[in-house]
């Protein structure tokens, strides 16, 4: 089955560094790369996903790049904001069952 | 008009005792699926139900059983309770795997259930 591996498994920043987070698989037959974004205490919420037929995605200040000849792929968070600060988790699907990474805790110093 | 909600939000219970945690979306989705969230934050699939019928069963105890009485419902009762049981417990769900031209989604999650057993 996948097998998401994912760091790093803590990171902190100060208010205005770019934060980056990167993630392998190990299924080739993955083609679905979301990235959720998890408060203390709350649900995981998607913030981003690419497809495999894609390199890279841009949402304002988060964007994920994809290498699909490598089986990696990275979030990156530019400008970082306190707001900022929460789990991430990367996750891989071929068809069915989300395989999700062990976790990122992002901290940023204000 | 929450999407995928979960009750209860905390339950607390002793060892040996059997506990149900139910999960509703209305988003039409036609997948639901029941993850656990240890104390390490990882998130591991136990269970996927797509239109009521199982697809996804982990390697689970049999004392964890779902039930999908309807695509838009997908319970999780626990017989036996451990104390290796506590944990967040989500219910999420997707539209189909397949849409037109083999189109994923991600997940829509509930809430979470916290699970302690003492």
């Amino acid at each position: 089955g996948e097998n998401v591996e994912q760091h790093p498994s803590t990171l902190s920043v100060q208010e205005g560094d770019s934060a980056v987070i990167k993630c392998t698989y190990s299924d080739s037959a993955s083609n679905y790369f979301p990235w959720y974004k998890q408060e203390l205490g709350k649900r995981p919420q998607l913030i981003i996903d690419i497809r495999s037929n894609v390199g890279e995605k841009k949402d304002q200040r988060i964007a994920v790049t994809l290498n699909k000849t490598a089986k990696h792929f990275s979030l990156h968070i530019t400008e970082t904001q306190p707001e900022d600060s929460a789990v991430y988790f990367c996750a891989a699907s071929g068809g069915g069952k989300l395989t999700f990474g062990q976790g990122t805790i992002l901290t940023v110093h204000p | 008009d929450t999407a995928v909600s979960q009750t209860p939000k905390y339950l607390v219970t002793q060892m040996g005792n059997d506990k149900s945690i139910k999960c509703e979306q209305n988003l039409g989705h036609d997948t639901m699926y029941w993850y656990k969230q240890d104390s390490k934050k990882f998130l591991k699939i136990m269970f996927s139900y797509n239109n009521k019928e199982l697809i996804i069963n982990e390697t689970v105890p049999n004392r964890f059983s779902p039930k999908s009485p309807d695509k838009a419902h997908l319970n999780l009762h626990i017989n036996s309770l451990e104390l290796g049981d506590s944990a967040v417990y989500f219910c999420a769900s997707s539209p189909p795997y397949f849409q037109g031209a083999r189109v994923y989604y991600g997940y829509t999650f509930g809430s979470g259930t916290r699970l302690t057993v003492v």
